[in-house]
């Protein structure tokens, strides 16, 4: 069974653009959260989606937004991007979303902004 | 707020030893705890997952334990190898549904 697989792998941008990252989940998955890792914070929880809604939602800005599809991938949009957004990006699916379930972390979008 | 803290955030050990890292987190109303790899540039590798009713769970070398009144969790890893060289993170689960609150990591550099 394919992992979970994100695209790009790397990406560099100017502050000010927009960027969108995406997800492919296990199949069969029909959650999937994103996550932002930075040295300085750490890993923190951007938002989650089950059947392409959004579920849970982190404590981040209203410039970073998302979506799922019918197929269950997701995309993450960060608009206005700033010089902070710079991070490791990461992804996770699990079946249905719920606590007693393993999630599988994709290798994450690492972008850098300029 | 739930704070996650984990102590040492570096550790250096020989090859053969015997260790455990320690997970902290300020609020024991949780659903579950898990620990995690992260190797360099790379995702994250679900090792353990332990359920609020559960004590321990173990998967090979590894064991982890749960005090849910004290607010901690221990990672024990038995013969430590090169290859167990990674930032192992654990995670709390408050919502019963998979949000994470993760902890910064303890980076383990295991020398043959």
């Amino acid at each position: 069974k394919a992992g979970v697989t994100q695209t790009p792998r790397y990406l560099i941008k100017t502050r000010g653009q927009q960027v969108t990252l995406s997800c492919s989940p296990i199949s069969g998955h029909r959650s999937v959260s994103w996550y932002q890792q930075t040295p300085g914070q750490g890993l923190q929880f951007l938002f989650e989606y089950f059947s392409e809604t959004q579920r849970n939602k982190g404590n981040f800005p209203g410039r970073f937004s998302g979506r799922q599809f019918s197929n269950s991938r997701s995309e993450m949009n960060v608009s206005t991007l700033e010089l902070g957004d710079s991070a490791l990006y990461l992804c996770a699916s699990s079946m249905t979303g719920v606590s007693q379930e393993t999630q599988y972390f994709g290798p994450g979008t690492r972008l850098l902004v300029l | 707020k739930q704070e996650v803290t984990q102590i040492p955030a570096a550790l250096s050990v020989p090859e053969g030893e015997n260790l455990v890292l320690n997970c902290s987190f300020t609020d024991s109303a949780i659903y579950n705890l898990q620990w995690f790899r992260q190797d360099p540039g790379k995702g994250l590798t679900s090792l353990l997952l332990i359920q609020s009713s559960q004590r321990e769970q173990t998967s090979g070398r590894l064991n982890a334990s749960l005090d849910k009144s004290s607010g901690r969790s221990t990672l024990y890893i038995a013969a430590s190898q090169p290859g167990d060289s990674a930032t192992y993170l654990c995670a709390v689960n408050l919502s019963g549904y998979s949000t994470l609150t993760f902890g910064k990591g303890t980076m383990l550099l295991v020398s043959p």
